[in-house]
């Protein structure tokens, strides 16, 4: 089954304890993306990455890191986070050439206190 | 940098018509997608315009202006499924995102 696997999908941590999440995709999307949801906000892309170590910035992107080792795999660094990053985060991907149309994941909820 | 706007909430009844518009100002622009997403769900893709016109799918239509800067879903025939957030999006390299507008569907 053609689908983008994120994990954990819930995760309460505290400050400053770095933590990763993980994304995977099984579509050999070359394009993936990483956003957050928040209440009123919508989705807000925090980083993309067109290809294998090819990494580039969205919008909100402070706070967080990402690495594009392999094609299939996009991770989420988060390594020192604060309360104002609790939030929704999706992972994306698509076809390169075809980014209006991305297949996301199931979330992760995170909580940081 | 992009910024989209659209109604936050729409409710009609079963079988009615819902137009929910979108706006959006933009430093570079491909086109406009939509996106369905029920209660915190993965949003799933609905449609997209890259060219001026209307696109349909089904129930669902899309529309383009770029000289207006705008575009529309149509959602036809609404059924209780349809109760969902519905959110636009910019395309280029980076996807900017509407706010999302809930659309609530009454018996």
């Amino acid at each position: 089954e053609a689908q983008v696997t994120q994990n954990p999908r819930y995760l309460i941590t505290v400050t400053g304890k770095k933590l990763t999440v993980t994304c995977s995709q099984n579509m050999n999307h070359e394009y993936m993306s990483w956003y957050r949801q928040d209440p009123g906000l919508g989705l807000r892309q925090i980083y993309y990455s067109m290809n294998v170590e090819v990494t580039d910035k969205g919008d909100v992107p402070e706070g967080y890191k990402v690495s594009r080792k392999e094609k299939r795999n996009f991770p989420l660094i988060l390594e020192s986070p604060s309360p104002n990053q609790t939030s929704l985060y999706f992972c994306a991907s698509s076809r390169g050439q075809v980014t209006y149309e991305q297949y996301f994941g199931p979330g992760t909820r995170l909580t940081v206190t | 940098g992009q910024s989209l706007e659209q109604p936050s909430e729409v409710t009609a009844v079963e079988g009615a018509i819902v137009q929910i518009n979108c706006t959006y100002q933009t430093s570079g622009f491909y086109g406009l997608s939509w996106y369905q997403q029920h209660d915190g769900g993965a949003p799933t893709f609905l449609s997209y315009n890259g060219l001026d016109g209307l696109e349909e799918t089904g129930r669902f239509s899309s529309f383009l202006s770029r000289s207006d800067s705008y575009g529309y879903l149509l959602l036809q025939e609404l059924q209780m499924k349809d109760s969902a957030s519905y959110f636009c999006a910019a395309i280029d390299y980076k996807l900017s995102f509407g706010a999302g507008t809930t659309v609530t569907v009454r018996a």
